[in-house]
């Protein structure tokens, strides 16, 4: 069992849609990160939130903390073709940096 | 524009054969971490070196996996022998400090045995 769980697992839509994917935990994190993982390369930074209830804007991605530090989401409005990859949250728990499985996005033109 | 580099980027062996992977840490990070990526598990942390020190590798199997550090521009994953349940992308990450801070990943070494 994943601390994090990440859903969708999968999700494919059309250019121009907007989306939300979820990073979900019984557990607290004192931070949690956002990585985008494009095929054939490794995870990429994309935000790191410490706050409970903190929103961090990235052009057109929102993430927010929950207030509980529980759980993240992330926002993204008018996806477009280059949004394609792996998104994979990270928390930072007991000292240690646990990830979740990701969610796979496609946008197709 | 400095970035983690990983060799081989492919790498494809029969069961039972040796397998080298190798790291070139970003140049003034301290820590260095070997992860294991497949479909199923995900990400998983296989070691954890802090100054070229192995401080953690729980997450590694110990009777055919290890990882050492000679010096501080490289980091080796050496699995002996390998198995078809190894297949999977292998990467590379460093930072900088803490085992908690940023970790800059490499490309990944994609590993199948046949």
């Amino acid at each position: 069992t994943q601390l994090l769980e990440q859903s969708p697992q999968f999700l494919s839509i059309q250019e121009g849609e907007n989306l939300t994917v979820y990073c979900n935990s019984s557990s607290v994190f004192s931070s949690l990160q956002w990585y985008r993982q494009e095929p054939g390369e490794g995870p990429v930074l994309l935000v790191t939130v410490v706050t409970g209830g903190e929103v961090k804007k990235l052009k057109r991605l929102t993430f927010q903390f929950g207030d509980a530090r529980k759980d993240s989401s992330l926002h993204i409005t008018a996806a477009q073709p280059g949004d394609t990859g792996l998104y994979l949250c990270a928390g930072k728990y007991n000292n240690d940096m646990r990830f979740g499985a990701g969610t796979r996005l496609t946008v197709k033109p | 524009d400095a970035r983690v580099t990983q060799t081989p980027r492919d790498k494809v062996t029969e069961m039972g054969q040796e397998v080298t992977m190798r790291c070139q840490p970003i140049l003034g990070h301290n820590t260095v971490f070997w992860y294991r990526q497949t479909m199923m598990q995900g990400l998983e942390l296989l070691a954890y070196f802090r100054n070229r020190a192995p401080l953690d590798d729980s997450g590694m199997p110990k009777d055919r996996f290890s990882a050492e550090m000679p010096d501080a521009t490289l980091a080796t994953l050496k699995i002996q022998p390998s198995e078809p349940r190894d297949s999977a992308v292998y990467f590379c990450a460093s930072g900088l400090g803490q085992r908690t801070d940023t970790q800059y990943f490499g490309p990944g070494t994609r590993l199948t045995v046949l």
